[in-house]
């Protein structure tokens, strides 16, 4: 069964505290692996697709990687409006995005 | 429009009224696709369309959960007989192609709150 578990479920920061949110995944045939940024009350913001093992892209101060197991939203010197919650999704076989439950992200001036 | 536009925005309803929800996607997107969103979850599938097709309902909770795109553009998700565990956020997202074609990002509106009393 595709899974997509995303830890911490929490993170509070520092403005300038660099930090990475985790998201590991079991899927049968990765398609694509996508980041999302979600602020309250708002629907999911698109920030990233990653395809295969060993990948990077980067946008401002968010960097993402992919392995076989698991990505990382790696977040350099974050400024307060950075703060919301940063969803993981897998696209496998059937299509379907499959999200995990989402880091919640406070950065504090 | 620019993006994908939901109505209504909020909703609120008694239990076992009928309701239904809007959303108009980014013109010319083939692909549509319903998701519930509980609070402090992620989204969860419901359904897609490609055009006016519905490829795919496995994501439907129930069969009081029916939804349409009759002519491949606007797609309304009917819930009836509804019950205080429907209440969430239905979020609507579409994409440019058809799914398998590409990996194309979906792209969301942002949603209608449902809350069922």
């Amino acid at each position: 069964e595709d899974q997509v578990t995303q830890s911490p479920e929490a993170l509070r920061l520092q403005e300038g505290e660099s930090s990475s949110l985790n998201c590991s995944y079991t899927v049968s045939g990765l398609r694509g692996l996508f980041w999302y940024r979600q602020d309250p009350g708002k629907g999911p913001e698109f920030l990233f697709t990653l395809y295969s093992a060993g990948e990077e892209k980067e946008k401002e101060r968010l960097k993402a990687t992919l392995t076989k197991k698991e990505s990382f939203l790696h977040i350099t010197a974050p400024k307060p409006e950075d703060s919301a919650t940063y969803l993981c999704a897998v696209q496998g076989l059937r299509d379907k995005l499959i999200f995990g439950t989402g880091t919640r992200l406070q950065v504090f001036p | 429009g620019a993006g994908v536009s939901q109505s209504p925005r909020y909703k609120v309803a008694k239990r076992g009224q009928d309701v239904a929800l809007r959303c108009d996607p980014i013109s010319g997107h083939v692909s549509l696709f319903w998701y519930q969103q509980a609070l402090g979850q992620g989204p969860e599938f419901l359904t897609y369309f490609q055009n006016e097709a519905q490829l795919d309902k496995s994501g439907l909770p129930s069969d009081r959960f029916f939804a349409e795109r009759p002519e491949g553009s606007v797609s309304t998700l009917k819930i009836q007989r509804t019950q205080q565990e429907d209440s969430a956020v239905y979020l609507c997202a579409s994409s440019k192609f058809p799914q398998g074609a590409s990996n194309q990002p979906q792209h969301f509106g942002d949603g209608t709150r449902l809350s069922i009393l």
